[in-house]
């Protein structure tokens, strides 16, 4: 059963620099079926996607967050990272890993399709 | 920017049956997936690629997609059912990116 584990400061400074990691296990990150990425949640709030990455390092990200956010992965420790500078208030959400199918287009692109599995969430809070 | 539109709240009666909709530009033409959210859990997906099932979410759980909206429909809702909805797709536009709508509540009265 795949799993996946995110880890990292629960409180963050505002200008500071938000980091976490999702370890997986129970499967490989560098299957060729999927991408990792990332999805917060503001309290009260909807779901907001943040980014996503393939093993071989290739990237999306959301083009609100894109000048903040760095997403990054480590296939020998099955792990894959987010980083978020320059953060404030704004930025305390609950923060999920997930594992997204990936799907092609007509031009045989790749891209992060569907969320399969969750971790659990961590909030992360931007107070001084 | 492409915006995927739900209402914020669908109220229904045990038994009856539950319409979320997705409203989207030409959303018929994307691929819709609903996942639902209990409070204090992660989402969890109950419909893919607009109408199919994961294994383990009962058959009351379908969906729909055409024109400018896509539509999660739970039959003989029960009380389990109370939660967030929420649609996503690929927007495969210059800007490629993945697009959640704002989610909707369902309430069972």
């Amino acid at each position: 059963q795949l799993q996946l584990q995110e880890s990292g400061p629960g409180l963050v400074k505002p200008s500071e620099t938000l980091s976490l990691t999702c370890t997986v296990s129970g499967g490989s990150i560098s299957s060729s079926s999927y991408y990792w990425g990332w999805i917060r949640q503001p309290p009260g709030k909807g779901l907001e996607w943040i980014g996503s990455i393939y093993y071989s390092g290739s990237t999306y990200y959301n083009p609100s967050l894109k000048s903040r956010v760095t997403i990054s992965v480590d296939t020998s420790k099955n792990q894959f990272s987010l980083k978020l500078s320059s953060v404030t208030a704004a930025d305390t959400a609950v923060y999920y890993c997930a594992r997204w199918a990936r799907d092609f287009g007509d031009d045989s692109s790749s891209s992060p399709a569907l969320i399969d599995y969750w971790g659990q969430g961590t909030l992360v809070t931007v107070s001084s | 920017s492409y915006v995927l539109t739900q209402p914020p709240s669908v109220s229904v009666a045990p038994g009856k049956t539950a319409r979320i909709t997705c409203g989207g530009n030409n959303i018929g033409s994307k691929s819709v997936h609903w996942y639902q959210q209990k409070p204090g859990q992660a989402p969890v997906l109950v419909i893919y690629y607009d109408s199919d099932r994961p294994s383990g979410i009962p058959e009351r759980f379908s969906g729909s997609n055409s024109g400018n909206t896509a539509t999660l429909t739970i039959s003989r809702v029960e009380a389990g059912d109370e939660a967030d909805y929420y649609c996503q797709v690929w927007d495969s536009s210059s800007d490629p990116k993945v697009v959640f709508g704002g989610g909707t509540k369902l309430t069972v009265l």
